[in-house]
């Protein structure tokens, strides 16, 4: 069955101190994933997105993802997290073909002054 | 207006009333899609209109009922609902092509239901 696991519920940082945000996914296609973050009171905004090619890619907001077939993982990493980073991250799978995305249930993210 | 834009913003009603949630995209986009996204839960994809016809509807009960009269808009209409409907509904919007690409999401209606 075709699903995205992030295992970390809730994740708290010092401000300044690198983050690493897990994700893990099970599908049959190669996949396209996406990593989305979420203020509170507001929509999904896109971090960063892996089609092909280098299996590192960087997106907004200093955050880069790092696609491993091996391990079916797709972290998420900053080295040094704001303040501002304090929100809540979505992992994404989805695949040619489909307009179906299907989303982990999210980490939150605390950023301790 | 830029992006996604979603009205209202709040919504309290009861199980009698009927609303609409109103979507709107300024991105040129061709497909657009409702989310419902609960405490605690995966966001769970409720409906997909591509180029204006539904082409996903994901066991949505018949009390909500979607509407998308042209490629820049989107409604979905509420009625009896009950109180696990409560939640927040995204609205997004994706140019469909030979991929999955980007979907870009409003910033919801955060809805009670009493």
């Amino acid at each position: 069955a075709q699903s995205v696991t992030q295992p970390d519920i809730h994740i708290t940082v010092s401000e300044g101190a690198s983050l690493e945000l897990r994700c893990n996914y099970s599908y049959g296609a190669t996949p396209y994933l996406f990593w989305y973050v979420q203020s509170p009171g507001q929509g999904l905004q896109l971090l960063l997105k892996y089609f092909s090619g280098d299996t590192l890619v960087q997106g907004i907001k200093g955050f880069e993802a790092e696609f491993k077939r091996s391990q079916s993982s797709f972290n998420l990493r900053k080295p040094s997290v704001h303040w501002s980073d304090a929100a809540e991250y979505f992992c994404a799978v989805g695949a040619s073909g489909t307009y179906k995305y299907i989303f982990g249930t999210g980490t939150r993210l605390k950023v301790l002054a | 207006e830029t992006g996604v834009t979603q009205t209202p913003r709040h919504l309290v009603m009861g199980m009698t009333n009927k609303k609409s949630l109103k979507c709107e995209q300024h991105l040129g986009h061709n497909a657009m899609y409702w989310y419902k996204q609960s405490a605690k839960k995966p966001l769970e994809l409720m409906f997909v209109y591509s180029l204006e016809e539904r082409v996903e509807n994901n066991s949505v009960p018949s009390r909500f009922s979607p509407e998308c009269p042209n490629s820049s808009h989107l409604f979905l209409h509420l009625h009896t609902l009950q109180p696990e409907d409560s939640a927040l509904y995204l609205c997004a919007s994706s140019q469909e092509g030979r991929g999955p690409n980007e979907q870009f999401f409003g910033p919801g209606t955060r809805l009670t239901v009493l």
